[in-house]
């Protein structure tokens, strides 16, 4: 079992380039979460999803964007990179409201 | 969502029982308390969950007050691998369902 699986692991990107984080996750969950967290702080919400085709704006979504065409999947884009991006990303799912499962993360530089 | 308080650091000693506060006075009467922790860099690992009951797991008890404007994370006997970021969100219910939005969160330290 699986669970939830982000890829890549580790990326670094150059200023004004755009790339796609994948999340996959083979628990059938309803919900699925976008989360950022700079270095020393907290984790900041993306974007979030209920189920398929429906997204919604979290806390910082700028410069983000989300789609959920299928259940298992929710592909986080990043558009024209900037170094304030430089973050880790984790992806989350879980059963309507219940305990969520994070993935092992995203380590995003961008120089 | 309701917005949370935590105190930023506790220290326990192993082996004792550690107990966090968490108030969210602003939480609404269908929305749940939930707690996660977050060891070193990796995502974040669900601990417990209730809405007004007290909750108890293999890991943890969960104590909300009567009033629901704030809970207690018991750990009954902490170990060094305890020690973590623990995280108490409120939300995720009412108009806020399905948004799970976490605050700065406690670093518990276990020490010897």
């Amino acid at each position: 079992n699986a669970g939830v699986t982000q890829t890549p692991k580790f990326r670094i990107l150059k200023i004004g380039q755009s790339m796609t984080l994948q999340c996959t996750q083979d628990m059938n969950h309803n919900y699925m979460y976008w989360y950022r967290q700079d270095p020393g702080m907290g984790l900041k919400l993306i974007y979030y999803s209920v189920g398929a085709g429906i997204t919604d704006k979290g806390e910082v979504p700028n410069g983000y964007n989300v789609s959920r065409s299928t259940t298992e999947d929710f592909p986080l884009r990043l558009e024209l990179a900037a170094p304030s991006q430089t973050s880790v990303y984790f992806c989350a799912s879980s059963y309507l409201a219940s305990e969520a499962f994070f993935g092992q993360g995203t380590r995003l530089t961008v120089v | 969502d309701a917005k949370t308080t935590q105190p930023t650091s506790m220290d326990c000693a192993e082996g004792r029982a550690a107990n966090l506060p968490c108030n969210h006075s602003t939480i609404s009467g269908n929305e749940y308390v939930y707690w996660y922790r977050q060891i070193h860099s990796q995502g974040p690992q669900y601990i417990i969950h209730g809405l007004k009951n007290n909750e108890t797991n293999e890991m943890a008890s969960l104590i909300i007050t009567e009033d629901r404007k704030s809970s207690t994370l018991i750990l009954p006997h902490a170990t060094l691998r305890d020690t973590a970021v623990y995280y108490c969100i409120g939300g995720a219910g009412g108009t806020s369902y399905g948004k799970l939005t976490f605050g700065q969160g406690t670093i518990l330290t276990v020490h010897p």
